[in-house]
C-alpha cells in the first residue's frame, strides 16, 4: 500500500486539460513544498516532470504543478498523445524519507 | 552530466541476500553535490524508495526495510551499493539507483539508472 494516494486511472481527448491528484498528510505533502512529480513510459525509468512548481529544462510548460495543504495536483493542459504514461507523486517527509504515490495511468482517448 | 549504471544478479534464492551496485559517472561520490538513492518497483506496481546515502556515510532507510538494508560506499570504484538480507519473493522488482541534489532538503530524483530487473526465486 503506497503511502500518498493517487487515483488509478485518469483519461483526456487530444487538447484537452486533466489534472491527477495526489493526498498525503500533514508529515509529508502539508510539511513541505518539496513534492516532485514523474512520468514513466513502458519499460523505461521514470523522469523528473516537476519539483514544487519547477520545471526542469526541456519539459513542456503544458506541464504545472499545485499544492493545497496535504494534496498536491497535477496538471496537463494540451493533451498530447505522447502524453499517456504513468505519472507517480514523491514528497519528503519530516523522517528525512521520500515517500511515493501508488501512480495514475493517463490514457489519450 | 552524472550517469548511473546498476548492476547484480537478476536471481536470487529466498533468504538469500539481494546485492546491488550502483556505477557512477560524470561526478565523484565523494563530491558532496548528491544523495545516492535506491528505488524500486514490482511488476505491475508502484516505486517504493528504498532509501540513500550521502558521501558522509549517513543514511537514510525506509522504515520498512531498515531491518535488512544496508547502503553502502566504494569509493575506489565510484560506486555505491545496496544489500537487503533474507530476500522473499516480495522483493522480486526492478531496481533503480537516482541522484538527489544535496543543496536543498527534498530534492528531486532528477537523474536515474535503467534500472535491474531482480527476481526472487528457487
Amino acid at each position: 500500500q503506497s503511502v500518498l494516494t493517487q487515483p488509478a486511472s485518469v483519461s483526456g481527448s487530444p487538447g484537452q486539460s486533466i489534472t491527477i491528484s495526489c493526498s498525503g498528510t500533514s508529515s509529508d505533502i502539508g510539511r513541505y513544498n518539496y513534492v516532485s512529480w514523474y512520468q514513466q513510459h513502458p519499460g523505461q525509468a521514470p523522469k523528473l516532470l516537476i519539483y514544487d512548481v519547477n520545471l526542469p529544462s526541456g519539459v513542456s510548460g503544458r506541464f504545472s504543478g499545485s499544492k493545497s495543504d496535504n494534496t498536491a495536483y497535477l496538471t496537463i493542459s494540451g493533451l498530447q498523445a505522447e502524453d499517456e504514461a504513468d505519472y507517480f507523486c514523491s514528497s519528503y517527509t519530516t523522517i528525512n524519507t521520500l515517500v511515493f504515490g501508488g501512480g495514475t495511468q493517463l490514457t489519450v482517448l | 552530466q552524472v550517469q548511473l549504471q546498476e548492476s547484480g544478479p537478476g536471481l536470487v534464492k529466498p533468504s538469500h541476500t539481494l546485492s546491488l551496485t550502483c556505477t557512477v559517472s560524470g561526478d565523484s561520490i565523494t563530491s558532496g553535490d548528491f544523495y545516492w538513492n535506491w528505488i524500486r518497483q514490482p511488476p505491475g506496481k508502484g516505486l517504493e524508495w528504498i532509501g540513500n546515502i550521502y558521501y558522509n556515510g549517513n543514511t537514510n532507510y525506509n522504515p520498512s526495510l531498515r531491518s535488512r538494508l544496508t547502503i553502502s560506499l566504494d569509493m575506489s570504484k565510484n560506486q555505491f551499493s545496496l544489500r537487503l538480507t533474507s530476500a522473499t519473493a516480495a522483493d522480486t522488482a526492478v531496481y533503480y539507483c537516482a541522484i538527489q541534489g544535496a543543496a536543498v532538503r527534498g530534492a528531486p530524483l532528477d537523474v536515474w539508472g535503467q534500472g535491474t530487473t531482480v527476481t526472487v526465486s528457487s
